[in-house]
């Protein structure tokens, strides 16, 4: 089945304390991106990949990090999570750009971060 | 960043209800607008991409509309379902720009 997941579902965790969520896509997507969504605010985006080893900033990209070693995985690391952190973030790829036509993102299940 | 703005934020109609929320974004520099469907614990799930100016497109009872020149689009539902309470998101995807800007999104709930 084409998907795209996401690990861990839920994370409670403490101030400072470097955390790894996992985005795997099975799709042989070139474009991978990190949003996060708050109550009131639309999807932002953090990080976007094109390719392997291609990043760059979405947003907020500020107290994160992402690494594109292989095309189906992008992890995000936030290496000292504050509460200003706390929120549900959703992982996406797409075939290609988004700049080609017709071309759909699809999502992850999303992550929902608590960080005390 | 790029403003994307959706109407109203939340809904409740009835089952069998039509309704339709609006999302309005930059008339310049369009290249693509996206609607997704995101329910409750689900991941978002997209329902229409749409890149020409009138273009119209349908999918069961839900369809949408574009005006590029004024800059919006129109989504409806036809005889609304209890099935059909999701959170509504619009996405645009301008000429210059490698990413989605998303409205914050109008909630429906339908009531039985």
């Amino acid at each position: 089945e084409a998907q795209v997941t996401q690990n861990p579902r839920y994370l409670i965790t403490v101030t400072g304390k470097k955390l790894t969520v996992t985005c795997s896509q099975n799709m042989n997507h070139e474009y991978m991106s990190w949003y996060r969504q708050d109550p009131g605010l639309g999807l932002r985006q953090i990080y976007y990949s094109m390719n392997v080893e291609v990043t760059d900033k979405g947003d907020v990209p500020e107290g994160y990090k992402v690494s594109r070693k292989e095309k189906r995985n992008f992890p995000l690391i936030l290496e000292s999570p504050s509460p200003n952190q706390t929120s549900l973030y959703f992982c996406a790829s797409s075939p290609r750009s988004l700049t080609g036509r017709d071309t759909e993102a699809f999502f992850g299940q999303g992550t929902r971060l608590t960080v005390v | 960043i790029l403003n994307v703005e959706q109407s109203p934020q939340s809904l409740h109609v009835q089952e069998g209800d039509s309704t339709n929320f609006t999302c309005s974004f930059p008339s310049s520099n369009f290249y693509a607008l996206h609607w997704y469907r995101w329910e409750t614990a689900k991941s978002p799930e997209a329902l229409f991409v749409m890149t020409l100016n009138g273009d119209e497109k349908k999918k069961g009872r839900i369809s949408a509309t574009l005006n590029t020149k004024e800059g919006y689009s129109y989504l409806y539902i036809k005889g609304s379902q209890p099935e059909d309470s999701a959170t509504y998101l619009c996405a645009f995807l301008s000429g210059s720009a490698r990413q989605l800007t998303f409205g914050s999104g109008t909630q429906l709930t339908v009531l039985p």
